[in-house]
């Protein structure tokens, strides 16, 4: 039973449009989100968080909005650039800064020129 | 400043073989967390090695070990290997046994035949 679902594989938009990325969750302990973005070879690297506390994060062109009722977040990156093409992992946790993570299967972003 | 590093990239076994893989952290780090990425999925997280202690454990069985060392690189050990173990081996690390600030390894590749 999947916990964090990222229910599109793909998503493709134009350059310096706006890129929506979507995650739901089942688990209403979770109380901490996290956004990563990974390149072909290479590890995850860490975008942006959201503690439950809060409803929106930004940082630069990320935001990300957390609707606890609807159990749904999503990250906007505006403007798109073509160096953001990447799969976006939404992830969570049950234990703050300190729990471990429940990844989602990931969406992979096409921004083109 | 060298980041997470993860040996060896590939590596290939047949079923029933044991495999080691190892993971030195960022500098000043002192956590290590596994990660068991299967293809089209998010990274599954397998246990968190905090002052030489396993500290958290996903829903990996036993076959499936590590250790950390005093100078805070970790090992991860798989026995008795399946087909199913197929996958990318992530290592990420933090300090204080956080999970919001982790640094990602670039991974090392098992294939299973």
């Amino acid at each position: 039973d999947q916990q964090v679902k990222q229910n599109s594989p793909s998503l493709s938009v134009q350059e310096g449009r706006i890129s929506i990325l979507n995650c739901d969750y089942t688990n209403s302990m979770f109380d901490y989100f996290l956004w990563y973005k990974k390149y072909p070879a290479e590890g995850p690297t860490f975008l942006i968080s959201i503690s439950s506390i809060k409803d929106k994060n930004e940082d630069g062109r990320f935001t990300v909005f957390l609707n606890k009722s609807a159990k749904h977040l999503s990250l906007h990156i505006v403007p798109s650039q073509p160096g953001d093409s990447a799969v976006y992992f939404c992830a969570a946790t049950p234990g703050g800064s300190q729990g471990n993570l429940i990844f989602g299967k990931g969406t992979k972003l096409s921004v083109k020129p | 400043d060298a980041g997470v590093t993860q040996s060896p990239t590939h590596l290939i076994k047949t079923r029933g073989q044991q495999v080691t893989l190892r993971c030195s952290p960022k500098s000043g780090h002192d956590t290590v967390s596994w990660y068991q990425q299967a293809l089209g999925q998010g990274p599954q997280f397998i246990f968190q090695y905090y002052e030489e202690e396993e500290r958290q454990r996903g829903n990996f069985p036993d076959r499936f070990s590590g250790h950390q060392f005093p100078n805070y690189s970790s090992e991860l050990n798989v026995n008795a290997l399946l087909l199913g173990d197929s996958a990318l081996y992530l290592c990420a690390s933090s300090r204080l046994a956080r999970t919001d600030t982790q640094y990602f390894g670039p991974g090392t590749r098992l294939t299973v035949l």
